[in-house]
């Protein structure tokens, strides 16, 4: 399978801890993006990292990409219960017009 | 807030039915998207417009019909449903076509029943 595959499949944290979750993907790309989906609501893009990128950061996410892995983590510092969600990676595939999800990951925030 | 809007949110419809699903943008893009997601899953591919022209059908059953009218507006005719039909349909668009690196942004969903 081309799509990004995600671990962990379900991560549960208190307040205030950092979340981590990876994905892995097997062919070659143009970029990774993730995504937020709140429960039963549409996906929010979080940060777009291109294949000649390392790292991103937008406020409390940090995104790293290792292209010779063929891997890449979304660290979310200090989580709130408001970050309760799944969070999907999707990849752009440098040939063809396509764009495909890994599985996702649930991560629950506990207060 | 997304800048993707799709009507309706919720929709029954019976498997002899014929119904739409909506979806419209004002952002410019020229590349729009038809996703469907079932629970607990990653939202699948179904169909692409480039130029408001089919650029990606991911073998979809013909009992779905995308259309684009214009740059702005997207619909899904939908037509002979099955209750396994039934899923969350998402609607995207994106500046250009994928292959580009732009953002792909969503619109809030359409959740289909079909009974």
């Amino acid at each position: 399978s081309q799509q990004g595959e995600e671990d962990p499949q379900a991560l549960s944290i208190q307040e205030g801890e950092n979340a981590t979750m990876n994905c892995s993907y097997k062919t070659s790309i143009n970029n990774l993006q993730w995504y937020r989906q709140n429960s039963g609501r549409g996906l929010v893009h979080l940060i777009l990292i291109r294949s000649n990128e390392r790292e991103k950061h937008s406020g409390r996410l940090r995104v790293t990409l290792d292209t010779s892995k063929k891997s890449s983590s979304l660290l979310i510092t200090a989580s709130r219960a408001a970050d309760t969600a799944s969070y999907f990676c999707a990849i752009e595939l440098s040939y063809g017009q396509n764009f495909v999800f890994g599985p996702g990951t649930r991560l629950s925030v506990l207060p | 807030d997304t800048e993707v809007t799709q009507t309706p949110k919720h929709l029954v419809m019976g498997m002899t039915n014929k119904k739409s699903l909506k979806c419209e943008q004002h952002m410019g893009h020229r590349a729009m998207y038809w996703y469907k997601q079932k629970a607990k899953k990653p939202p699948e591919l179904m169909f692409v417009y480039s130029y408001e022209k089919l650029s990606i059908n991911e073998s979809v059953p013909s009992r779905f019909s995308p259309e684009c009218p214009n740059s702005s507006l997207l619909n899904l005719h939908l037509h002979a449903l099955q209750p396994e039909d039934s899923a969350l349909y998402l609607c995207a668009s994106s500046q250009l076509p994928p292959g580009g690196g732009h953002t792909i942004y969503f619109g809030e969903g359409s959740w289909l029943t079909v009974v």
